[in-house]
């Protein structure tokens, strides 16, 4: 696809239940970010992956939250029994240029608004 | 770890002002400083940034600047058009660490009044 692509785009869950949030971002590129989103706030940092590595998690609230990138282009990130304080918008982003060289531009996807009821 | 100060929270200004949003950050060591702009219900796209090697950039009506002494970067919008209303980020990273990542600031949600 031309841009960087996350799906669901709404998803409202009940408390206690485990969501996958997928990211697709732009074809080839190296890295991909997941930030949180709060309402009228600034995107804030979870994770990283260069190709398949993750290589910053530092971000992630706790250990409910995981994320992978299996095969180097597609991401989920993993959030097990959600709780109401979990609800934002979860952003991907992707950059063609590999961690180490700097983050460059990160093109950002949709977002996906996870409601925890 | 970094934090990223962003003022002021709302601007608002009449079509043709300047508009200015100032920054400032904690990290010394940080060194490359990108401003995004997300319109309403979108997703925030880079419009400018700037590297710690120098201390302005341009870019027809937008320009940033960056006082490393004093830890802190401003966006200036001249010509202000009402397509310019969105909310802006600031943020702040030290591209030579591995850990640590690109951290915004809070935003701000510039309004243009024609």
């Amino acid at each position: 696809g031309a841009g960087v692509s996350q799906s669901p785009r709404y998803k409202v869950t009940k408390r206690g239940q485990d969501v996958a949030l997928r990211c697709d971002p732009i074809s080839g590129h190296v890295s991909l970010y997941w930030y949180r989103q709060a309402l009228g706030q600034g995107p804030e940092f979870l994770t990283y992956f260069n190709y398949e590595a993750q290589q910053d998690k530092s971000g992630l609230p706790n250990d409910r939250f995981s994320a992978e990138r299996p095969e180097g282009s597609i991401s989920t990130l993993t959030i097990q029994r959600t709780e109401q304080r979990d609800s934002a918008m979860y952003r991907c982003a992707s950059s063609p240029i590999a961690r180490l060289a700097g983050p460059g531009e990160l093109f950002f996807g949709e977002g996906s608004r996870l409601t925890v009821l | 770890g970094e934090n990223v100060e962003q003022h002021p929270s709302t601007l608002s200004v009449q079509e043709g002002d300047s508009a200015v949003i100032k920054c400032t950050y904690s990290d010394s060591a940080s060194n490359y400083f990108p401003w995004y702009k997300q319109e309403l219900g979108k997703r925030p796209q880079l419009i400018i940034d700037i590297r710690s090697n120098v201390g302005e950039k341009k870019d027809q009506r937008i320009a940033v600047t960056l006082n490393k002494t004093a830890k802190h970067f401003s966006l200036h919008i001249t010509e202000t058009q009402p397509e310019d209303s969105a909310v802006y980020f600031c943020a702040a990273h030290n591209v030579d660490r591995s850990q640590g990542n690109l951290i915004f600031g809070k935003g701000t949600k510039l309004s243009v009044k024609p």
